[in-house]
């Protein structure tokens, strides 16, 4: 099955810097990579994804890249606030056996903390 | 998101016993998951259901049940062969379930006493 590797494990950086996540698959057949901001206690929530015929998307402070060839994709944050402060996860979906059947397979997460 | 609720938001399990989840959306989707989150683990899924009647073995299901016999209704029952049940459950719900995005719902969290 899916295998999702996600680094680093937490991260801090200063209010105003720039943050990357980055994440490897294990399956070649994935081809949807969405990215979710956790709050504490909180439900994730879909912030950004990409499909695998583009290789970079853009939503204001936040983009995502992918890499095919490497089995990578990363989350990048610019101009960092104390509000982005929360964990984010990547994940992967890989086709189940049976026709039209999809699994999303989830990296372990990202703590990231904003410091003001 | 907003359509999909869960309940209770706490819950508390004697050792022994059976506990049923509750996740319920007005979204009209037709697939339906449950995951389970520790500290570090990130998410697991535990079942998933593509349609109504239907439902699937996720990677942890060993202790868990469901049943999806209304398409806006998607319970789990933590069986007593759960032997570590103590954990934050997802429950989340996407249009199909061919790549579509995931929508979760607040969550429940299961304590043992």
């Amino acid at each position: 099955g899916e295998n999702v590797e996600q680094h680093p494990s937490t991260l801090s950086v200063q209010e105003g810097d720039s943050a990357v996540i980055k994440c490897t698959y294990s399956d070649s057949a994935s081809n949807y990579f969405p990215w979710y901001k956790q709050e504490l206690g909180k439900r994730p929530q879909l912030i950004i994804d990409i499909r695998s015929n583009v290789g970079e998307k853009k939503d204001q402070r936040i983009a995502v890249t992918l890499n095919k060839t490497a089995k990578h994709f990363s989350l990048h944050i610019t101009e960092t606030q104390p509000e982005d402060s929360a964990v984010y996860f990547c994940a992967a979906s890989s086709p189940l056996k049976g026709a039209g059947s999809y699994q999303l397979t989830f990296g372990k997460g990202t703590k990231l903390s904003v410091i003001p | 998101d907003g359509g999909i609720t869960q309940s209770p938001k706490y819950l508390f399990r004697k050792e022994g016993q059976n506990v049923t989840l509750s996740c319920e959306q007005n979204l009209n989707h037709d697939a339906m998951y449950w995951y389970r989150q520790d500290p570090g683990q990130g998410l697991r899924l535990i079942y998933y259901s593509q349609i109504v009647n239907d439902f699937q073995k996720g990677d942890i299901a060993e202790g868990y049940s469901v049943s999806r016999e209304k398409k806006e209704s998607f319970p789990l029952t933590v069986t007593s062969a759960q032997k570590n049940p103590t954990a934050f459950y997802l429950c989340a719900s996407s249009p199909r379930a061919a790549q579509e995005t995931q929508y979760f719902g607040p969550g429940t969290r299961l304590l043992v006493l």
